[in-house]
């Protein structure tokens, strides 16, 4: 079967930088992508990576590793808006497009 | 982008009824699919959206349950039929844009829907 883990919950203070890891298991693989929610919200895309290496997108860059099946998400000069939720997600094999997603890992800012 | 709106934002209903929830985009989609998610919890997908044919539903959701309809490739709705406290939940229409980014789906603002 197809999972992805990711840490249920992340602490940081504004300013700093953090990164939110993701592992996944899958017998075959297109992409990684990630999405951020904010309380009450709806999920919003950040990014995606299919080759390996880092996607910088402003404060944000997405890396991927496909050989250790493992990417991470990397918020540079956190703001308190960057408290979210944040979610990894692969593409269900065999599938229209679906995507199977991780649990979420929950990013609290400590000013 | 697009923008993806769905009517109503949020509504409560008592036990035994039910809601349909309409998803519309002001693009082309390829896919749309809807989603369910507890609060502080991950999504789970209910069916993919078909046009034209019936959609195609995930283990642990029924037709009779959630009946869906997509009339047009812009447009759809999700019924959650005989409702019942365990339906409450928070109810998400999204797509996948024709010619977008791959495995790239963007989400309308969602539906609250408390049953009593």
């Amino acid at each position: 079967g197809q999972s992805l883990e990711q840490p249920s919950e992340v602490t940081a203070v504004e300013g700093a930088i953090v990164q939110i890891n993701c592992t996944y298991q899958t017998s075959g693989f297109y992409g990684l992508s990630w999405y951020q929610q904010h309380d009450g919200g709806a999920p919003t895309f950040l990014s995606y990576n299919a080759l390996d290496g880092l996607e910088e997108t402003g404060r944000f860059s997405s890396f991927l590793s496909r050989s250790d099946s493992y990417g991470y998400l990397l918020l540079q000069e956190l703001q308190m808006k960057d408290s979210a939720s944040y979610f990894c997600a692969v593409r269900r094999l065999d599938s229209n497009y679906q995507l199977i997603w991780g649990a979420g890992t929950k990013l609290i800012i400590k000013p | 982008s697009a923008v993806i709106s769905q009517k109503p934002s949020r509504d409560i209903c008592q036990r035994g009824t039910s809601l349909t929830i309409q998803c519309q985009v002001d693009s082309q989609v390829t896919m749309m699919f809807w989603y369910r998610q507890q609060p502080g919890q991950s999504l789970t997908l209910i069916a993919t959206a078909n046009q034209g044919s019936e959609a195609t539903y995930e283990s642990g959701f029924v037709i009779d349950k959630f009946p869906i309809s997509r009339p047009n490739l812009t447009f759809s709705t999700l019924t959650v039929s005989n409702m019942s406290p365990e339906d409450s939940s928070i109810y998400l229409c999204s797509v996948q844009l024709a010619g977008g980014p791959t495995d790239t789906q963007y989400f309308g603002p969602g539906t609250r829907l408390t049953v009593l």
